[in-house]
């Protein structure tokens, strides 16, 4: 199958500073790619549809302004987050379609441990 | 939006039975129902999915069946072993070909040896 490589795993940043989070496909081209946030013992939530050459789209209660994407190339999204703070630490975690017409399965990349000191 | 919900929250089986959860979907618009299996801090794995003009697909011993005018869906795990207990959610999808990924709340399962 598809795959999508995100890093790092793991991440421990102290309260003020920002944090990049690489969304790559490795073996397929994405235009559309997905980010998420899980908090512990809690669902996968959207945050964000990240659009190859153009802005990002938001869901509803996530700051654009804090958490930045770009989908600057087709293999390539990065989520960064600004001024980070212990209440963003969570489960982050992206997503791609390979797309095609016989399937809509996503595949997701290995998630990113935040850590907000 | 789309909202789904799950249930229940936690379940807990003796090896060898059954396991049922289920999840109801709010938009009847949603054409893709996906299924995922999550062990802690890793990815969500896809472990069956259904399409809407399906009512009912099975793989060895899991199978997810669907009824489109109830709007809601259903994993049924046979023969359920150790290696089974995970947490597990459901997912819609408003439009085959864009995966956008509405989550369900989540059921961790536990099989009891």
């Amino acid at each position: 199958g598809a795959v999508v490589s995100q890093h790092p795993s793991r991440v421990i940043c102290k309260s003020g500073t920002s944090v990049k989070i690489e969304c790559r496909s490795l073996d397929f081209q994405a235009t559309t790619m997905f980010w998420y946030r899980q908090f512990p013992k809690q669902s996968l939530m959207l945050m964000a549809t990240s659009n190859e050459g153009s802005k990002a789209t938001y869901e509803q209660g996530v700051e654009k302004d804090k958490f930045l994407i770009n989908h600057a190339s087709l293999t390539l999204s990065t989520l960064t987050v600004t001024s980070a703070h212990p209440e963003d630490s969570s489960f982050y975690i992206c997503s791609a379609p390979p797309g095609g017409a016989l399937s809509a399965e996503a595949f997701f990349g290995q998630g990113t441990r935040l850590t907000v000191v | 939006g789309e909202n789904v919900e799950q249930h229940p929250s936690t379940l807990s089986v003796q090896e060898g039975d059954s396991a049922v959860i289920k999840c109801t979907y709010s938009d009847s618009a949603s054409n893709y129902f996906p299924w995922y299996k999550q062990e802690l801090g890793k990815r969500p794995q896809l472990i069956i999915d259904i399409r809407s003009n399906v009512g009912e697909k099975k793989d060895q011993r899991i199978a997810v069946t669907l009824n489109k005018t109830a709007k809601h869906f259903s994993l049924h795990i046979t023969e359920t072993q150790p290696e089974d207990s995970a947490v597990y959610f459901c997912a819609a999808v408003l439009d085959f070909g864009n995966e956008k990924l509405t989550f369900g709340t989540g059921t961790r399962l536990t099989i009891i040896p």
